[in-house]
């Protein structure tokens, strides 16, 4: 049990574009969701939190007009970065954790994004 | 905000013998403290975790020391195997669906 997927595992797109990524929790209903950038080489960086049916919760220093995150419901939450740029480029990871789950967050595969 | 130190950054380790990974935290709120294991492009894999009304925990060749007065916990694996080699992370939040605040990471490699 316990089980979130990303969706795509890889994308890769052109400057000025804007790339979607989806996080779902495929067995639970995920009350809060967490997305991290994770750059070559570093430690995962908290981007924003949300949780299910209000605006998400951005960590300082992160673009919320370029980063935008939609938890439209206990299953699903959005990850779009607009006009990427090659600096986007990077792994996002999202997590997810449940009320009923107790403390443990769980992460999805993953999504390489290649901006060129 | 939190605060997570970790050390050593690289770690090299003959087969056999233990590892030591260690982690510092700020937040006296914090009492949720996981140890992950990432392999190269895979997502974190939860390998222990400890709450803070725990001293130490051990799974298996997997041990976590928690210190709530010092705030720093360690994460101890012995009998080091080659499918031992990977990124280790430290983490601390104020549990519940609070968030995570990471360490910067340790490559452990076991040598044969």
């Amino acid at each position: 049990g316990a089980v979130v997927s990303q969706h795509p595992s890889w994308v890769i797109c052109k400057s000025g574009t804007s790339v979607k990524i989806e996080c779902r929790s495929l067995d639970f209903q995920a009350t809060t969701m967490f997305w991290y950038r994770q750059f070559p080489k570093q430690s995962l960086m908290l981007m924003a939190t949300s949780n299910e049916g209000s605006k998400a919760t951005y960590e300082q220093g992160v673009e919320k007009d370029k980063f935008l995150i939609n938890h439209a419901s206990l299953t699903l939450s959005t990850l779009t970065v607009t006009s990427a740029h090659p600096e986007d480029s990077s792994f996002y990871i999202c997590s997810a954790s449940g009320t009923s789950l107790g403390n443990e967050q769980f992460f999805g595969p993953g999504t390489r994004l290649t901006v060129l | 905000g939190e605060n997570v130190e970790q050390h050593p950054s690289t770690l090299s380790v003959q087969e056999g013998d233990s590892a030591v990974i260690k982690c510092t935290y700020s937040d006296s709120a914090s009492n949720y403290f996981p140890w992950y294991k990432q392999e190269l492009g895979k997502r974190p894999q939860l390998i222990i975790d400890i709450r803070s009304n725990v001293g130490e925990k051990k799974d298996q060749r997997i041990a976590v020391t928690l210190n709530k007065t010092a705030k720093h916990f360690s994460l101890h694996i012995t009998e080091t195997q080659p499918e031992d080699s990977a990124v280790y992370f430290c983490a601390a939040s104020r549990g519940g669906n609070e968030k995570l605040t990471f360490g910067t990471g340790t490559r452990l490699t076991i040598i044969p």
